[in-house]
């Protein structure tokens, strides 16, 4: 079975500074997908990032980018020039390749003060 | 804009009480899911649907039931509501077509049960 581990339950980071958040994920499957997603205090969750696991680029979107390492099953956020806005918690989930469900990490709640 | 809406934001309801928590969307997506989420456990996966009137278990389906008679709509019901399933519920849907297999998500239900 998929697992995905966030190791890193809190975090915090000063305004303008980069923060990188980790997850590592265990499976034996080769087609897979890796998402970011982000749930502000009181608000909805929504996707940050997304990695598809036989593109060795890794993906960028704006300020956030990620560190992919596939033979270390390694997933990690990098928030870049980091906002308040960017406080939230940030979950990491792993998507099987020809199914839609999501295996979601245990999240790591962002700090981000001035 | 995708939208998914959740009928209730904050519940909250008696040991014994027959719970029904609400989720529309209105993208005329195949996919719909209901999660709940606890502090240190992420998001487990309670129920999915890929159709109208098809359902599938999750990791956590047990004192839990669904419901999908409309394609826009899901229903999770809780036929015997007890204290261990106050949590936060999340609704999401998501089109196997879709940009990024990327799921959407509602805004939460919060659920007490006393």
């Amino acid at each position: 079975a998929q697992t995905v581990t966030q190791s890193q339950p809190e975090m915090s980071v000063q305004e303008a500074e980069t923060v990188t958040l980790s997850c590592t994920y265990d499976t034996s499957e080769n087609n897979y997908y890796l998402f970011w997603y982000k749930q502000p205090p009181s608000r909805q969750m929504i996707l940050v990032i997304r990695q598809e696991a036989y593109k060795q680029q890794n993906a960028t979107e704006n300020r956030f980018s990620v560190n992919f390492q596939k033979a270390a099953k390694s997933f990690s956020l990098k928030i870049s020039d980091s906002q308040l806005g960017d406080t939230a918690m940030y979950f990491c989930a792993f998507m099987n390749g020809g199914t839609d469900k999501l295996i979601f990490g245990t999240g790591t709640r962002l700090q981000v003060f001035p | 804009d995708v939208k998914v809406t959740q009928s209730s934001r904050y519940l909250v309801k008696r040991t014994g009480e027959k719970v029904f928590l609400e989720c529309v969307q209105d993208m005329d997506h195949e996919n719909m899911f209901w999660y709940r989420q606890d502090p240190g456990l992420g998001l487990r996966l309670i129920y999915f649907s890929y159709d109208v009137k098809m359902k599938e278990k999750g990791d956590i389906p047990e004192g839990y039931s669904v419901s999908r008679e409309k394609k826009e709509r899901f229903s999770l019901i809780l036929e015997s509501a007890s204290t261990n399933q106050t949590s936060m519920y999340l609704c999401a849907s998501s089109s196997p077509t879709g940009f990024y297999n990327e799921q959407f998500f509602g805004p939460g239900t919060r659920l007490t049960v006393l």
